[in-house]
C-alpha cells in the first residue's frame, strides 16, 4: 500500500540556517504530494502541495519539488526563522477510484530553530 | 469564516469507558475525516464521512465508530477504552469529491484536536 517515509527528527538549527527535510514515498500510481505543518498546540495546516511530476510547491519561503524518478518530495527553506519551529508532515493522496481520497502521512519531523 | 471546531479539547477517561468526540466542519464542507495522532504511530486515518455516509475506513477495530449528521457535523465514538487509545484525535474537513477536478488534491482543514487520556 501507500507509504511515506520522512527523516527522523528532531532537527535543531540556528536562525538563518538552511533546512532540508527528506521525504520519500511509495505509491502504485500518480499521487498528489503535500507538506503539512503543526505548530505547538494547533492542528495541522497545509504548507504546500504538488500534484504532478516536476511540479514545485512553494509557500512562506518553503519549497518542495515532486520527483517521480526518485519518488521524493524533500522540503527546503533557505533561511529558517524561530517562528518556523513546528512539526512537519509529508503526505500523499492517491486517487483509487470512487471517492477514496484519504491522506497517508509520514511520522512527522520536529524542527526547532534557536535564535 | 470559522474553522474546524472540535470538542472537547481535553478529556480523561478510565479503561473500559466509552467516549464521544465532536467535530463541526467549515461551513459548506461535507467531507469530514478523522485521524489518530500518537508519538509512536504518527497520524493514522480512522474514517471519512461524506453526506452522512462513511466512504472510507482505516484499519482500526470496531470499537472505533463514527457518524455524520445532516448538517455535516460528525462524531466519533470509542467504546471499551484501552490505555493505547490515549492520543490526539484530529478532525479535518474538505471539499474533496465535490468540485470537478479537485479530486485528491484538495486541502484538508484540520481542527486543533481532542486530546484523550485513558487511565
Amino acid at each position: 500500500g501507500d507509504s511515506v517515509t520522512q527523516m527522523e527528527g528532531p532537527v535543531t538549527l540556528s536562525e538563518e540556517a538552511f533546512l532540508t527535510i527528506n521525504c520519500t514515498y511509495t505509491a502504485t500510481g500518480y499521487p498528489s504530494l503535500f507538506w503539512y505543518v503543526q505548530y505547538p498546540g494547533e492542528g495541522l495546516q497545509l504548507l504546500l502541495k504538488a500534484t504532478k511530476a516536476d511540479d514545485k510547491g512553494s509557500n512562506k519561503g518553503f519549497e518542495a519539488t515532486y520527483r517521480k524518478e526518485t519518488t521524493s518530495f524533500h522540503l527546503e527553506k533557505g533561511s529558517v526563522q524561530v517562528s518556523d519551529s513546528a512539526v512537519y508532515f509529508c503526505a500523499l493522496s492517491e486517487y483509487r477510484g470512487g471517492s477514496n481520497y484519504k491522506l497517508t502521512f509520514g511520522k512527522g519531523t520536529l524542527l526547532t530553530v534557536n535564535p | 469564516k470559522a474553522g474546524v471546531t472540535q470538542t472537547p479539547r481535553y478529556l480523561i477517561k478510565t479503561r473500559g469507558q466509552q467516549v464521544t468526540l465532536s467535530c463541526s466542519p467549515i461551513s459548506g464542507h461535507r467531507s469530514v475525516s478523522w485521524y489518530q495522532q500518537t508519538p509512536g504511530q504518527g497520524l493514522q486515518f480512522l474514517f471519512e464521512y461524506f453526506s452522512e455516509t462513511q466512504r472510507n475506513k482505516g484499519n482500526f477495530p470496531g470499537r472505533f465508530s463514527g457518524r455524520q449528521f445532516s448538517n455535516s457535523r460528525s462524531e466519533m465514538n470509542v467504546s471499551t477504552l484501552e490505555l493505547g487509545d490515549s492520543a490526539l484525535y484530529l478532525c479535518a474537513s474538505s471539499l474533496r469529491g465535490e468540485i470537478a477536478g479537485l479530486g485528491n488534491t484538495g486541502e484538508l482543514f484540520f481542527g486543533e484536536g481532542s486530546r484523550l487520556t485513558v487511565l
